[in-house]
């Protein structure tokens, strides 16, 4: 059974400063997707970035980038230049890349941006 | 175009009684999915339906848990009876074609069980 982790309940940043949020996995599968999900206070769960695992090269979005090392199953979030608008609950996500459609989640990692 | 909306946003009930919640997804998405959040845990899958029929309820806990979703639109998850356990954040996803590029989530709805 695939397994997601992460180890940070709780981080915080300086206001224009840097945060690496981190995610380990397990799965025995070779063809999965990773997913970085945002909740801000009070709304909705909305996708920050996605990564095939077949691909080496790592996604970005804006400030947004991860570090995606397989063999080590890690997927590590890179946010740059934070903002007051990046508070949020962080979850990562797994899936398998055939079959079911279900995510996979971490517990989660709140991330409060100082001004 | 209106995003997912979960009714009611908050429901408190007695242990054995019946709550249902409701999920409108995103009008046109086949894929309909249910996840539930416990305090502090993880989210974890339900059940995902394509239209009207469910493609994987791997997820449902036990049999005090009922999903629908007639006519392939909205869809209504039941807990009969409710038990202390059952509290969580219950939230809806969809999506469309290729639901491996994004599934997206509705607000959520809070269970609380007393």
């Amino acid at each position: 059974a695939q397994t997601v982790t992460q180890s940070q309940p709780e981080m915080s940043v300086q206001e224009a400063e840097t945060v690496t949020l981190s995610c380990t996995y397990d799965t025995s599968e070779n063809n999965y997707y990773l997913f970085w999900y945002k909740q801000p206070p009070s709304r909705q769960m909305i996708l920050v970035i996605r990564q095939e695992a077949y691909k080496q090269q790592n996604a970005t979005e804006n400030r947004f980038s991860v570090n995606f090392q397989k063999a080590a199953k890690s997927f590590s979030l890179k946010i740059s230049d934070s903002q007051l608008g990046d508070t949020a609950m962080y979850f990562c996500a797994f899936m398998k890349g055939a079959g079911t459609y279900k995510y996979i989640f971490g517990t989660g990692t709140r991330l409060k941006v100082l001004a | 175009e209106a995003g997912v909306t979960q009714f009611p946003s908050h429901s408190v009930i007695e242990k054995g009684q019946t709550v249902t919640l409701r999920c409108d997804p995103i009008s046109g998405h086949d894929n309909l999915y249910w996840y539930r959040r416990v305090m502090g845990k993880e989210i974890k899958f339900l059940l995902h339906f394509v239209k009207e029929s469910k493609q994987d309820e791997s997820g449902m806990p036990n049999n005090r848990f009922l999903a629908e979703r007639t006519g392939g639109t909205y869809s209504t998850l039941k807990v009969q009876p409710a038990e202390l356990e059952d509290s969580g954040v219950y939230f809806c996803a969809s999506s469309f074609g290729q639901p491996r590029l994004e599934q997206y989530f509705g607000p959520g709805t809070r269970l609380t069980v007393t």
